[in-house]
C-alpha cells in the first residue's frame, strides 16, 4: 500500500515550457486535490476532483489544467510555465469530505 | 470562499510549557476543520480534526476546541517537547474544498 504518490519529486522548467506532475493513490479514495505551497504560506487549492469524471476549480487555478484519469490518478498540467508558478506541489486524497486527508510526498517544481 | 487566518505566525515557548495557535474562519457552511503538522522538506500530516457537531476534541498532549458562534477554533499541546517544533497549519472544509491558515511555525526551546 503505497498511499499516495507524486512524480517527478524535483523539476527545473524555463519560462514558457509545458509538463505534467501525476499523482496516484491506492486507497480506493473519490476526492483527490492538487495544492501549491510557496515559501512561508500555506497550501492553497489548485483543482479538486470529487469523483472520478469530475474536476472543479479552487483558489488558484489560473495558468493549469487537471485531469481525472481514472479513480486512482489526477494530473496537473502547465500548459507554460511561468516564474510564478515557482512552488512546492502537492497531491492528496480523501475517502470523504470529513475523513483524513493524505497527502503525497510534494513536487519541488523551479521555473527560472 | 472561505477565508482561515491563523495566529501567531511564529510562537516560542520553553519544553514543557503549553502552547496555543488559533484560527478564525468565515463561513459558517465550514464543517470540518482538520490540524496538519508539517517538517521542513515533508508533507503535512494530520495530528487531529474536529467536525462541525463537535467542541472539543483531546488525544494525549493535544486537544482541539471549536466555538462555532464565534467561528474559532484553537489547538492546544500540553508539555511540549522539541519533537513538537514545526509548521502548524489549520484547514476548515467548506463544500468539498479546503482552505487553510498560513501556518505557525511552534518552536520548542530544550
Amino acid at each position: 500500500n503505497a498511499g499516495v504518490t507524486q512524480t517527478p519529486k524535483f523539476q527545473v522548467l524555463k519560462t514558457g515550457q509545458s509538463m505534467t506532475l501525476q499523482c496516484a493513490q491506492d486507497m480506493n479514495h473519490n476526492s483527490m486535490y492538487w495544492y501549491r505551497q510557496d515559501p512561508g504560506m500555506g497550501l492553497r487549492l489548485i483543482y479538486y476532483s470529487a469523483s472520478e469524471g469530475t474536476t472543479d476549480k479552487g483558489e488558484v487555478p489560473n495558468g493549469y489544467n487537471v485531469s481525472r484519469l481514472n479513480k486512482r490518478e489526477f494530473s496537473l498540467r502547465l500548459e507554460s510555465a511561468a516564474p510564478s508558478q515557482t512552488s512546492v506541489y502537492f497531491c492528496a486524497s480523501i475517502f470523504r469530505t470529513d475523513g483524513e486527508q493524505y497527502f503525497g510526498p510534494g513536487t519541488r517544481l523551479t521555473v527560472t | 470562499g472561505e477565508n482561515v487566518e491563523q495566529h501567531p505566525s511564529t510562537l516560542s515557548v520553553q519544553e514543557g510549557d503549553s502552547a496555543v495557535i488559533k484560527c478564525t474562519y468565515s463561513d459558517s457552511a465550514s464543517n470540518y476543520f482538520p490540524w496538519y503538522k508539517q517538517e521542513l522538506g515533508k508533507r503535512p500530516q494530520l495530528i487531529i480534526d474536529i467536525r462541525s457537531n463537535v467542541g472539543e476534541k483531546k488525544d494525549q498532549r493535544i486537544a482541539v476546541t471549536l466555538n462555532k458562534t464565534a467561528k474559532h477554533f484553537s489547538l492546544h499541546i500540553t508539555e511540549t517537547q522539541p519533537e513538537d517544533s514545526a509548521v502548524y497549519f489549520c484547514a476548515a472544509n467548506n463544500f468539498n474544498k479546503f482552505y487553510f491558515g498560513s501556518g505557525t511555525k511552534l518552536n520548542v526551546k530544550p
